[in-house]
């Protein structure tokens, strides 16, 4: 079964890039989309943005301007670097698995455990 | 953007409860209708995808239905571990979230 861990520093100064990284165990990054979900403390989830491995990114239209996933294939690993960080991106940063199946859309289907990255100087 | 509404946007139910929570798109979505659940401290976990279809190991109490905008997430008869909280979640065009429905013990 496949494992998601996020690593990153949990604290970022304002203005600067937040900085994380999920490594993918126990299956291939191959064949597969890898997004990006965040959740304010006490608030709902927000997709981020997603890549396939090919290395083909879509994003949140609302943080499109600060984002950038990224994959290494080689190290089954994808990355999120978001720019120009504020307050409100302190939140619950989850890395997760797109399953798609004919028909049925894009699904969150394996979820890593969650880093909290706190915006503060 | 499509918006995902929700609503309750928390319930109070006893165990053995029927729950019915409903998501509602702002445009059709035909059937491309995900729904999570969330225990405090814990990453959403997937329990039903396009609408109707139970991901594996999830149990038969729960069900979906709908089509269009309007949809439902069905809990027959709410166990202790069925307190938590529910997102649905669109893929018809780019990628939302409800706003989630809190769902405690009475």
């Amino acid at each position: 079964q496949v494992q998601l861990q996020e690593s990153g520093p949990g604290l970022v100064k304002p203005s600067e890039t937040l900085s994380l990284t999920c490594t993918v165990s126990g299956g291939s990054i191959s064949g597969y989309q890898w997004s990006w979900i965040r959740q304010p403390p006490g608030k709902g989830l927000e997709w981020i943005g997603y890549i396939n491995d090919f290395g083909s990114p879509d994003y949140n239209p609302s943080l499109k301007s600060r984002v950038t996933i990224s994959v290494d294939t080689s190290k089954n690993q994808f990355s999120l670097n978001l720019r120009s960080a504020t307050a409100a991106d302190t939140a619950i940063y989850y890395c997760a698995r797109i399953y798609r199946a004919g028909g049925f859309g894009r699904t969150f289907d394996s979820w890593g455990q969650g880093a909290l990255v706190t915006v503060s100087s | 953007d499509i918006q995902m509404t929700q609503s309750p946007s928390s319930l109070s139910a006893s165990v053995g409860d029927r729950v019915t929570i409903t998501c509602r798109a702002s445009q059709s979505i035909s059937t491309l209708l995900n729904w999570y659940q969330q225990r405090p401290g814990r990453a959403p976990k997937l329990l039903i995808y396009a609408v109707s279809n139970l991901q594996s190991g999830v149990p038969s109490r729960f069900s979906g239905s709908g089509s269009g905008t309007d949809f439902t997430l069905t809990i027959s008869s709410l166990q202790y571990e069925d307190f938590a909280t529910y997102y649905c979640q669109q893929s018809y065009l780019s990628l939302t979230f409800g706003q989630g429905t809190r769902l405690q013990i009475k």
